[in-house]
């Protein structure tokens, strides 16, 4: 088992939609949880942290967390074709130090 | 929001060759930094993880000889590729992490693209 798993997609939405990504992680310790969106040939940029259960608004975005499910998601809401990137789910484990990433949502938002 | 920077954002150089990338938090001290490499349609691969006044710690199967890694201050990591070869040709990322209060979060550079002829 991965330690954080995801669904590499492609998800597609058409604009407008809630986009839903989803992201369940192994290591019932973790207590930080990120999203990150990666842009084709850029690097990461952190959208969302999460840290304690429930949910987390910040603009269109909203994370949510249930540790006791080990299960982060992201909703983006009213989503634009500017949305179409990579999203990765990152945790920091009960180790501390770094993050572990999970493969990366494709999301593609159609005009 | 935190700001990290790299430098050169890309460079071509021939085979045989050491390339230097810069690694700069701009608006806060990092104890830590990390080193990622990505290839084409690849996920993120961590290289190591750099301690300011420390050695860094390598993930398995990373040459530290040939990937040396000097975190001088608590705003500067560089990353030396070494004799650098065709197979090193790939998308080079920092990141630092901020620590604020009791969450630890990392911040992304911008990348550096390696292309080694």
């Amino acid at each position: 088992q991965k330690e954080v798993e995801q669904n590499s997609g492609p998800l597609s939405v058409p604009e407008g939609a809630i986009a839903s990504l989803n992201c369940t992680y192994s290591d019932r310790g973790s207590q930080s949880f990120f999203w990150y969106r990666q842009y084709s040939g850029k690097s990461p940029e952190l959208i969302m942290s999460i840290y304690s259960n429930g949910d987390k608004e910040d603009g269109r975005f909203t994370a949510q967390l249930n540790k006791a499910s080990q299960y982060v998601s992201l909703l983006i809401r009213d989503s634009q074709p500017s949305d179409s990137a990579t999203y990765l789910c990152a945790v920091i484990g009960s180790g501390g130090g770094k993050l572990i990433f999970g493969q990366g949502t494709e999301l593609s938002v159609k005009p | 929001g935190a700001v990290v920077s790299q430098h050169p954002s890309r460079v071509i150089c021939k085979s045989g060759t050491s390339v230097k990338i810069e690694c700069r938090s701009l608006d806060f001290q990092a104890t830590t930094m990390f080193w990622y490499r990505q290839f084409p349609k690849q996920s993120l691969m961590l290289m190591a993880t750099s301690n300011e006044g420390s050695k860094a710690t390598y993930e398995q199967g990373v040459e530290k000889d040939k990937f040396l890694i000097n975190h001088a201050s608590l705003t500067l990591s560089t990353l030396t590729v070494t004799s650098a070869h065709p197979e090193d040709s790939s998308f080079y990322i920092c990141s630092a992490s901020h620590l604020a209060g009791d969450t630890d979060t990392q911040y992304f550079g911008p990348g550096t693209r390696l292309t080694v002829l």
